[in-house]
């Protein structure tokens, strides 16, 4: 079957712009994670979503950073007023549940520019 | 504060020399610990869970061990496809959400 997928693959931007990146999970996967990839960084957790809920949002980097998930599929993750520090790889991850099946699925991640 | 800290950053090895990457952690409860392999451009790909020290996993060339403190990941007889970066992370019991991860070593095996 499908696996994560995420879109764009790319986006550049410039500096003060909003922008939206989505992540379809895999069918049936309750859990959706968020994280973002700095060059030559770990992976730093953004957002976790059992469903439609996110029970922590304090991983979020800034109140410019904001996520949503509806009918407990796609998920968008929106930056706005986008500043040069926020240029990194943005990966998503499901796994059938966030408790109990801890094997996450990555999608290819979406590399963000701004200039 | 829970901290995943992976050792080497980077890692050249000939072909057929086998060696370990290292991860320390410290976590308040493990549920797991968790090895993923990252090639170039694309997401992590998953390869074991580990949730309790002395145990252990293999799948190929890898075999992943966990103590109370650290785990390993033994490579045994590399192939230059074997390189890659491998990311550790870990997560909290009672946490379902969060998962930390190391920043990875970036292994390279020389043909």
């Amino acid at each position: 079957g499908a696996g994560v997928s995420q879109s764009p693959s790319n986006k550049v931007t410039e500096k003060g712009k909003d922008v939206e990146l989505r992540c379809d999970p895999i069918s049936g996967h309750t859990a959706l994670y968020w994280y973002r990839q700095s060059l030559g960084q770990g992976l730093e957790f953004l957002i976790y979503f059992q469903g439609n809920s996110a029970p922590d949002k304090s991983g979020l980097p800034s109140d410019r950073f904001s996520a949503e998930r509806t009918g407990g599929s796609v998920s968008t993750l929106t930056i706005q007023r986008t500043q040069q520090e926020d240029s990194a790889v943005y990966l998503c991850a499901s796994s059938l549940a966030g408790a109990t099946s801890n094997e996450q699925f990555f999608g290819p991640g979406t590399r963000l520019t701004v200039l | 504060e829970d901290q995943v800290t992976q050792s080497p950053e980077a890692l050249r090895l000939q072909e057929g020399e086998s060696s370990s990457l290292n991860c320390s952690y410290t976590v308040s409860g493990l549920r797991g610990l968790f090895w993923y392999r990252q090639d170039p451009g694309k997401g992590p790909e998953f390869l074991f869970t580990l949730y309790s020290a002395g145990e252990e996993k293999e799948k190929e060339r890898l075999k992943a061990t966990l103590t109370k403190k650290e785990s390993f990941l033994h490579i045994t007889a590399p192939k230059p496809e074997d390189s890659a970066t491998y990311l550790c992370a870990v997560q909290a019991r009672g946490r379902d959400d969060k998962i930390i991860f190391g920043k990875g070593t970036r292994l390279h095996i020389l043909p």
